[in-house]
């Protein structure tokens, strides 16, 4: 079955550590996104691309980094510029191109990421 | 810019009464709407969209939700709510070239026995 596949499901990260989250689809999307989820907040988009080998940040960019090097994967980065990291982490692709109709984003089971 | 409202953070309900969770948008032009519901420590699920035409949507689980331009409202409803409706649930409307997706706060539903 097709899907979006992201790991770890939980992950730690020590002060000063960069870690990478990863985010695989096999859905044929062009689009992928990541947003942050935080208790009562809703989701925040991070990142998004909706080609390979270009992105755009997001609402709140600043602590992350992002690549497409391949259409199937857009893995996340947490560097230690992100002073507060702790959330849930979640992926997503659709379609996404205006000359295509539109399809909604389909959602991984994300990661939630603390800090020791 | 676009935004989402849901005005209830949390709501309660008995098993087997009906149920409504509102949602506010704003948005220049007509907006992609959408709910999506998430058990705890998963993803999002669709339930439901709204692109254009009727402005009566069904979507998946019995829930439905009604398209109200006059009110900016795309309000969520069910008839006979159920144990396993427990979860919070986010109204979304997508807007921009990549069709980002802007989200409500969330509206977490408990379900009495």
């Amino acid at each position: 079955d097709g899907g979006i596949t992201q790991s770890p499901k939980y992950l730690f990260r020590k002060e000063g550590q960069n870690v990478t989250l990863s985010c695989e689809q096999n859905l044929n999307h062009d689009a992928m996104y990541w947003y942050r989820q935080d208790p009562g907040q809703g989701l925040r988009l991070i990142y998004y691309s909706q080609i390979v080998n270009d992105f755009q940040k997001g609402d709140i960019a600043e602590g992350y980094s992002v690549s497409r090097e391949k259409k199937e994967s857009f893995p996340l980065t947490v560097t230690s510029a992100q002073k507060n990291p702790t959330a849930f982490y979640l992926c997503a692709s659709s379609i996404g191109r205006l000359d295509r109709a539109y399809q909604p984003q389909h959602f991984g089971d994300g990661t939630r990421l603390s800090i020791l | 810019a676009q935004s989402v409202t849901q005005p209830d953070i949390h709501i309660t309900v008995s098993e087997g009464a009906s149920l409504e969770l509102r949602c506010n948008y704003s948005y220049g032009a007509t907006p992609y709407l959408f709910w999506y519901v998430q058990s705890p420590g998963q993803g999002l699920q669709l339930l439901l969209k709204y692109f254009s035409g009727d402005t009566l949507v069904q979507g998946i689980k019995g829930f439905e939700a009604e398209f109200k331009r006059s009110q900016s409202s795309f309000n969520l409803r069910k008839p006979s709510v159920h144990w396993s409706d427990a979860a919070e649930y986010f109204c979304a409307v997508a807007s921009g070239s990549a069709r980002q997706l802007t989200f409500g706060s969330g509206t977490q539903l408990t379900v009495l026995p």
